[in-house]
């Protein structure tokens, strides 16, 4: 059972577009949320995370959108730049320090 | 501050034979998790170690152990190998589990392919 479930799978996005993954989970358990970044050959590096106490964080062009009573959490990248082209992972925290893992979504930024 | 570093990088090996990857966490860190990463599953949790004592479990069969040493250096093991388990193996590295920002840094990977 997938404890995160990511969409869209793979997105194609203009330079300078606003690049939106949405991620949701069922386990009001989880008490960190992190995004991802990875690029091919590479582990994942963490780029932004927030805690369910808050409604949204915001770090350069990136910022994470939080509705605890949805249960849904999403990243938003704006002026999208070919550079961000990625795979992105959202992921939820439990118990410490066991993460689950969304399934990724493929980013392309098209120049 | 040198990152996390996981020893071989590639490895190919036979059905049912085992296999040992060895990562070493960032100075300072305690915390160890690996993590399976394939294309069709995504990346998925096998274990957390601290102090050398495993401290969660994901749901894989007992063929998947490891072990973590007092230096915080852990090991995985696989034994009997199967085609499914080819995957990149991901090792990451944090100071220690329950600190409300406890950013977790994460290695290159070994990538594991059974034939």
């Amino acid at each position: 059972q997938q404890q995160v479930k990511q969409s869209p799978q793979s997105l194609i996005v203009q330079k300078g577009g606003i690049s939106i993954i949405n991620c949701a989970y069922e386990n009001t358990a989880f008490d960190y949320f992190p995004w991802y970044q990875q690029f091919p050959g590479k582990g994942p590096a963490l780029l932004i995370a927030i805690r369910p106490d808050v409604s949204e964080k915001k770090e350069g062009r990136f910022t994470i959108s939080f509705n605890k009573s949805a249960k849904q959490f999403s990243l938003h990248i704006m002026d999208s730049q070919p550079g961000d082209s990625a795979t992105y992972f959202c992921a939820a925290r439990y118990t410490g320090n066991q993460f689950y893992f969304g399934t990724g979504t493929s980013l392309t930024v098209i120049p | 501050k040198a990152g996390v570093t996981q020893t071989p990088r590639y490895l190919i090996k036979t059905r049912g034979q085992q296999v040992t990857l060895s990562c070493s966490p960032i100075s300072g860190h305690r915390s160890v998790s690996w993590y399976q990463q394939t294309p069709g599953q995504g990346l998925q949790f096998l274990f957390e170690y601290f102090s050398e004592t495993q401290r969660n479990k994901g749901n894989f069969p007992g063929r998947f152990s490891g072990r973590q040493f007092s230096n915080s250096r852990s090991e995985m093991n696989v034994s009997t190998l199967e085609l499914g388990d080819s995957a990149l193996y991901l090792c990451a590295s944090s100071r220690e589990p329950g600190l409300q920002d406890n950013e977790q840094f994460f290695g290159p990977g070994t990538r594991l392919t059974v034939l």
